[in-house]
Order: C-alpha cells, then structure tokens, then sequence
C-alpha cells in the first residue's frame, strides 16, 4: 500500500515570496491533516479536511496561510507572503475518518527554510 | 483545549539500558492516547496506542506503556534499549468529543543510544 506522499521534499525561498506544498494521502482515507513541526517541537496541526470541507482550521494563520482540497483527495498548502518563522517541516497526515478515531499516516515532510 | 508535556528533551544513554520517557497530558475527558517515533531521516510512525482496557499496552520493537488515569500520564517504556532505538518519540493525546478527532502532540525527546 502507497503511504503519503509530499512534494517537494525541500524548499528554500526568501522572506515574502510564496510557496506551495502538496500532499497526496493514502487512497480511500477521507480525512488529511496539514501540521506544521518547528525545529524543536512537535507537530501542530494547521488544518484538517474531510473530504473536501474543513473540520478544523482554528491554527491556520489565515493571513498568509490557504489550503484547499477541491476533490476531496489531494491537497495544497500554500503560504503568501512567507516569514522567517515560517521555516519549519510542513507535514501532511491522512486516515480514514468517521465518527471515531482512526489511526493516522504520516507524510514524509515537505522541510522549508524561509531566508 | 488538551495540552501535552513531555519531561525530557534529550536522553542519552548506553546500550542495554532501561528507558523510559514521561508524558503528562491535561483534558478533563476521556482521551486516546499515543506514543509516535520518528527515526532518523523518516517519517513519523505510530509505536503504540492506548484506547481502552488494560492500561499497560504493549507496542513495536518492545517498547510499552502504561496509562494511569490518576496521573494523566502515559509514560513509555522499554528494558534493554539497542542503538536502532535512536530517534525522536512523540506522546501525543486524541481528546474524544473534540472536533475532528486531533491529535495534539508532545514537544519530543530526542533519544540517542551510544553503542
């Protein structure tokens, strides 16, 4: 079975320019998460989609952060303008989804580091 | 909202030595419990997981841990560590009732054993 897969793996941009992340999860899990793990810390989660509707956005820095998943499978993570504070590993998670909890697959990582 | 603390940062120690990392959470409900590792250049993978029943659960590559409800701790264990145990572990808490079944992650503690 494929797991999660991101794209890029590695992105160095300077500050205020933009930058696009893209997940694809494992086939058949509805639910995708996007978090953001600084140097440091663990993973905080940004957004989370089932399907193609957003269950919880509430740490998504709506400012400059976007991301949608128009048909319910992959899913795009964009920051615009992007901060120095930006600089962290973008990971994306999938699972099942449903009423109970269901394990959750992780990503590989997309690593930005913002100059 | 749930919140989770893990004691140690970083844990050095020798092969064949006994581990065991602290994790406290704080919600007042009923919770899912897990402990992820993430292995040098990898991504993050599910150790083991507490839903119900016995509260010592056992979990990949011998690791366990144990719940206690009393504490709010869900700490993790193994004997007799082996150098390919080096990596990062993550507690990290699924609060039931929330919305969208999140996961809020540990700041990690980094382990490292010395062969």
């Amino acid at each position: 079975e494929a797991g999660v897969a991101q794209s890029p793996r590695y992105k160095i941009i300077e500050k205020r320019q933009s930058v696009a992340f893209w997940c694809n999860p494992i086939s058949g899990h509805a639910t995708l998460y996007w978090y953001q793990q600084i140097l440091g810390q663990g993973p905080k989660l940004l957004i989370q989609f089932q399907n193609n509707g957003v269950v919880d956005d509430s740490q998504l820095p709506k400012d400059r952060f976007s991301a949608e998943r128009l048909k319910g499978v992959d899913s795009t993570l964009k920051i615009q303008p992007a901060k120095l504070e930006d600089s962290a590993v973008y990971l994306c998670a999938s699972s099942l989804g449903g009423v109970s909890y269901s394990e959750q697959y992780f990503g590989p990582g997309t690593r930005l580091t913002v100059t | 909202a749930q919140s989770v603390s893990q004691h140690n940062h970083h844990v050095i120690l020798s092969e064949a030595a006994s581990l065991e990392l602290g994790c406290n959470y704080s919600y007042g409900g009923t919770v899912n419990l897990f402990w992820y590792v993430q292995y040098p250049g990898q991504h993050l993978q599910l150790l083991l997981k507490y839903f119900s029943g016995d509260p010592l659960v056992k979990g990949i590559k011998g690791f366990e841990a144990e719940f206690i409800k009393s504490k709010f701790s869900f700490n993790l264990r193994k004997p007799s560590v082996q150098w390919s145990d080096t990596a990062e572990y993550f507690c990290a808490v699924n609060a039931l009732g929330a919305a969208g079944n999140k996961l809020t992650f540990g700041g990690g503690t980094r382990v490292l054993v010395k062969p």
